[in-house]
C-alpha cells in the first residue's frame, strides 16, 4: 500500500514547468514526502524530500500544502531527459514503498 | 552524492541454478539497505530489508529460503536467488540508507536485470 494518489500521466511542453500532483492526506506527523524518478531501465533517482516547508534543489521545488495533505513537485523548466515515472512517498523510519507514480511525458 | 553500485548489471541463468547479486555503496556505510524487485511495467515492490550483522526482514509473500540475503558489512549486501526458475525473471533494485548522514534518504543502485531460461 503506497498511501500516496498520483495521476497516472501527464504531458508537459518542452521548457515549461511541469507541476506534478500528490495525494497524501493520511500522512503522520513524523512523516517525510519524498519524491524520486525512474528512467525506463534504471534504479530510482532522488529528486527532493520535505517535511513540511517548502524545499528547492538544483533538480526541483516541492510544495507541501499547510495541512500536509498534498503536494506538488514542480520541474522549473522541463526538458526532454525529464520524461520518466515520478513516485511521491512518505516515510518516517520505514522503507520507502512505490506505488503506481506518474509517467510524465515531455514533448518537444 | 552518494553512490550505490549493483554486480553484475545483467545475467543470464538457466533454470534451477542459483545467482548472486551484490550490492555496494561506495562513499557511504550502510547498516541498512533494501532490496527490490521490478517487473515489467510494474512499479518496484520491496522484498526485504537487511540490516548489518542480523537477519534479513522479508516481506509477506517472500520467501527468505529462495531469496537469501547477507548483509556481512557496512558496506556491502548480497541477494542470492536459489534455484532460480523463469517467473524470477525480474528487475532487482538494491538501495541503501547513509548511516552518518542524519537523514532517512535512500539512494539506489542501477539495478540487475536477472533472466532465467
Amino acid at each position: 500500500d503506497a498511501k500516496t494518489t498520483q495521476p497516472p500521466s501527464m504531458d508537459c511542453a518542452e521548457g515549461r514547468a511541469a507541476n506534478l500532483p500528490c495525494n497524501h492526506s493520511t500522512i503522520s506527523g513524523n512523516e517525510y514526502v519524498y519524491w524520486y524518478r525512474q528512467i525506463h531501465s534504471q534504479g530510482p533517482q532522488y529528486i527532493i524530500h520535505g517535511l513540511k516547508n517548502n524545499e528547492t534543489n538544483e533538480m526541483a521545488s516541492l510544495i507541501i500544502t499547510e495541512d500536509r495533505k498534498s503536494s506538488t513537485l514542480i520541474l522549473p523548466h522541463a526538458t526532454l531527459r525529464d520524461t520518466a515515472v515520478y513516485y511521491c512517498m512518505r516515510s518516517g523510519n520505514t522503507p520507502l514503498v512505490f506505488g503506481k507514480g506518474t509517467r510524465l511525458s515531455v514533448i518537444a | 552524492g552518494a553512490v550505490v553500485s549493483q554486480h553484475p548489471s545483467w545475467v543470464i541463468c538457466k533454470s534451477g541454478t542459483s545467482v548472486k547479486i551484490e550490492c555496494r555503496s561506495l562513499d557511504f556505510q550502510a547498516t541498512t539497505m533494501f532490496w527490490y524487485r521490478q517487473f515489467p511495467k510494474q512499479s518496484l515492490m520491496l522484498m526485504a530489508t537487511s540490516n548489518e550483522g542480523s537477519k534479513a526482514t522479508y516481506e509477506q509473500g517472500v520467501e527468505k529460503d529462495k531469496f537469501l540475503i547477507n548483509h556481512a558489512s557496512l558496506t556491502l549486501s548480497t541477494l542470492t536467488v536459489t534455484s532460480a526458475h523463469p517467473e524470477d525473471s525480474s528487475f532487482y533494485i538494491c538501495s541503501a540508507r547513509d548511516r552518518d548522514s542524519g537523514n532517512l534518504e535512500q539512494y539506489f543502485g542501477p539495478g540487475t536485470r536477472l533472466t532465467v531460461t
